[in-house]
C-alpha cells in the first residue's frame, strides 16, 4: 500500500489478556518505530529497529511489552497479561533511514484494556 | 519536568486570524526541530523540519526556532477550518534512521466559520 497500514484499528481486551498489534510500513523503509499516544499527550517512544535488528527498545515499559520484526518488514507488538494503563494508541512509523529520517505514521491501534 | 511543554490548549480562533503555537523545551541536545499536524482519530503527518535557529517558511507555515532560549514557534496564517487539528511539536538530537522524537504533549486547535 502507499501509507503505512496498522491492525487492528481498534482492540477491546479484558485486563490479563495478551494481544498483538500488526504493522506494516511503507515497502522499501528501513526504520521502523513504535510510539504510544495516551489520551491527550503526544506520542512517546517504545522501540526502533533498522531492518530486521531492534536498536533501541529503551521506551518499552515492561517486560510485558515485546515487538519483532523478523524479516525485516511486518513488525507486531505484542503486549502480554494487559493492564488497564495499557490503554492507549499504539502508533507505527517508518522511514528511509539515512540523513532525511523523516517518519510516516500509521493510523495507529487503539487498545481499551477493561 | 517534562522534556518538552507545549500548552494542550484548546485553542479557537475565527476563520482568517493568524494562530500561534509554541513549545519549551529544556534539553539542550536537541537539534532538529518537527511539527507535526494530527487530526482526530489519525496518525500525525510532518508539516515543517528545521535545523538552525531562525524562520522557515512553507505557504502559510512559518516554523521559528530561537536554540538560546529554547523555544520553537509555528504560525498558521489566514487559517482555514481545515487546519483544526491537534499540533505537536517534536525534537531529536539526531536526524538519519534512530532519530527517536521526544514530542509535547499537542496544542488542539479549532478554527470556526
Amino acid at each position: 500500500g502507499a501509507g503505512v497500514s496498522q491492525s487492528p484499528r481498534y482492540k477491546v481486551a479484558k485486563r490479563g489478556q495478551d494481544v498483538a498489534l500488526r504493522c506494516d510500513p511503507i515497502s522499501g523503509h528501513v526504520s521502523l518505530f513504535w510510539y504510544q499516544q495516551a489520551l491527550g499527550q503526544g506520542p512517546e517512544f517504545l522501540t526502533y529497529f533498522q531492518n530486521e535488528a531492534q536498536l533501541d527498545k529503551s521506551g518499552l515499559p515492561s517486560d510485558r511489552f515485546f515487538a519483532e520484526r523478523p524479516e525485516g518488514s511486518v513488525s507486531t507488538l505484542k503486549i502480554q497479561r494487559t493492564q488497564q494503563e495499557d490503554s492507549a494508541v499504539y502508533l507505527c512509523a517508518s522511514s528511509l533511514g539515512g540523513r532525511t529520517g523523516e517518519l510516516f505514521f500509521g493510523e495507529g491501534s487503539r487498545l481499551t484494556v477493561l | 519536568q517534562k522534556e518538552v511543554e507545549q500548552d494542550p490548549g484548546p485553542l479557537s480562533v475565527p476563520e482568517g486570524a493568524i494562530v500561534s503555537l509554541n513549545c519549551t523545551y529544556s534539553n539542550s541536545a536537541f537539534q532538529y526541530f518537527m511539527w507535526y499536524r494530527q487530526y482526530s482519530r489519525k496518525g500525525p503527518e510532518l508539516l515543517m523540519y528545521t535545523y538552525s535557529s531562525g524562520n522557515k517558511e512553507d505557504g502559510r507555515f512559518t516554523a521559528q526556532v530561537d536554540k538560546s532560549s529554547k523555544y520553537i514557534s509555528l504560525f498558521i496564517r489566514d487559517s482555514q477550518p481545515s487546519d483544526s487539528a491537534t499540533y505537536l511539536c517534536a525534537m531529536s538530537p539526531s536526524t538519519g534512521g534512530g532519530n527517536k522524537l521526544t514530542f509535547g504533549t499537542g496544542t488542539q486547535l479549532k478554527v470556526e466559520l
